[in-house]
């Protein structure tokens, strides 16, 4: 099973600010990588799909880079909005279609 | 619009079963492959179940594999987790998930429900 570890574990930054989130594979997934972000209470939001396809809807400062086992989410200039916790999942080795275990993103 | 509204979840002993429930509307149903995921409180997302649109294809996580059974109503626009010999560490919030459908291996989670909670406990 591929392990995906995220980095850091809790981002502090203030809006306006560059966001760049970690997410590394425990071996390649080529670019079958996808981001999400879920606020309290609220279900995951798919962002970014195959590394860098932003989903449906999300706004052009969420971008995703990377392939095999290394990849970045950046949030360019963060909105208020934007604070909350962002998940990487694979889908290359499937099933299981393994999460990481999250970034908090947080208003310092 | 999308929808998808889960339910059926609610406090049960260890041992015990109880199904969940996920009515889809605003998509054809029967077109797209669907998943459970939960997630345990204050923790991460955990993949659950996934089934094919015609149901012909089912996979489970190792942790649920032999005690849940994901099943689908295409005539009904509905998914089902029917989950027995429920344990504490099954305790979480349990949510539906249609697939991106996109090519390639595997899934993408584009739509999700608001999640039923789970609770196992004596």
């Amino acid at each position: 099973e591929i392990v995906l570890t995220q980095s850091p574990a809790t981002l502090s930054l203030s809006p306006g600010e560059r966001a760049t989130l970690s997410c590394r594979a425990s071996q390649s997934v080529s670019s079958y990588l996808a981001w999400y972000q879920q606020k309290p209470g609220q279900a995951p939001r798919l962002l970014i799909y195959d590394a860098s396809n932003r989903a449906t809807g999300i706004p052009a400062r969420f971008s995703g880079s990377g392939s095999g086992t290394d990849f970045t989410l950046t949030i360019s200039s963060l909105e208020p909005e934007d604070f909350a916790v962002y998940y990487c999942q694979q889908r290359s080795n499937w099933p299981p279609g393994t999460f990481g275990q999250g970034t908090k993103l947080e208003i310092k | 619009q999308v929808q998808l509204v889960e339910s059926g979840g609610g406090l049960v002993k260890p041992g015990g079963s109880l199904r969940l429930s996920c009515a889809a509307s605003g998509f054809t149903f029967s077109d797209y492959y669907m998943s459970w995921i939960r997630q345990a409180p204050g923790k991460g997302l955990e993949w659950v179940s996934y089934i094919s649109s015609s149901g012909s294809t089912i996979y489970y996580a190792d942790s649920v594999k032999g005690r849940f059974t994901i099943s689908r109503d295409n005539a009904k626009n509905s998914l089902y987790l029917q989950m027995n010999s429920l344990r504490a560490e099954d305790t979480a919030v349990y949510y539906c998930a249609r697939d991106l459908r996109i090519a390639g291996r595997g899934v993408y989670f584009d739509y999700w429900g608001q999640g039923t909670l789970v609770t196992v406990s004596s």
